[in-house]
């Protein structure tokens, strides 16, 4: 099973500051997504194919890695981008999610 | 847009069973395969279970193999999770997905299994 490692676990930011958050994998992955989940909220897609923004998702998120390194990065950071980012990937039928970094307000 | 809504949950006893349903509000359900992903309380997110289009493939979580049951019934737009032998350890919020290659969207609101005795 291929683990998802996902750093920092929090990271304290201020509007309109840029978030970076990292995703490692255990061994190289094809593609990779990541999602954003607000409290109370089912998760919603916000990156796939490792770089490719879904749908209505503004400009300032960015995806970018491959093999075993992934960075998500979101600039100048907005009040409704506060919530927890989960990355993830299937390979041979199995999915798995990192453990989520949570992006908070300082 | 494509909506998915959740049914099912509730409190079950350990050892009990439930059932939960997901239903597509698209035409495209058959076309596509999906998933269950829970969430325990605080926690992050789990993949659970999977089933092709055709509902003739399913993997599943080693947490729940042989205790837990995909299905699908498309002519219904319909997803299904049969959920026995339930531990304190399944409490969780259950989101069903489709699944788009390799990713989850979109996701049904969740719906939450309490074990409890």
């Amino acid at each position: 099973e291929i683990v998802l490692t996902q750093s920092p676990a929090t990271l304290s930011l201020s509007p309109g500051e840029t978030a970076t958050l990292s995703c490692r994998a255990s061994q190289s992955v094809t593609y990779l997504a990541w999602y954003q989940q607000k409290p109370g909220q089912a998760p919603r897609l916000v990156i796939d194919g490792a770089s490719k923004r879904a749908t209505g998702i503004p400009a300032r998120f960015r995806g970018s890695g491959s093999g075993t390194d992934f960075t998500l990065t979101i600039t100048s950071l907005e009040p409704e981008d506060f919530a927890v980012y989960y990355c993830q990937q299937r390979t041979n039928g199995l999915f798995t999610f990192g453990p989520g970094t949570s992006v908070d307000i300082k | 847009e494509v909506q998915l809504v959740q049914s099912g949950g509730g409190l079950v006893q350990p050892g009990g069973s439930l059932r939960l349903s997901c239903v597509d509000s698209s035409i495209a359900f058959s076309s596509y395969a999906m998933s269950w992903v829970r969430q325990a309380p605080g926690k992050g997110l789990e993949w659970i279970a999977y089933i092709n289009s055709g509902g003739t493939t399913e993997y599943y979580a080693d947490s729940v193999k042989g205790r837990f049951s995909i299905s699908r019934d498309n002519a219904k737009n319909s997803l299904y999770l049969e959920l026995n032998s339930l531990r304190a350890e399944d409490t969780a919020v259950y989101f069903c997905a489709r699944v788009v290659v390799r990713w989850f969207d979109p996701w049904g609101q969740g719906t939450l299994v309490t074990v409890s005795s």
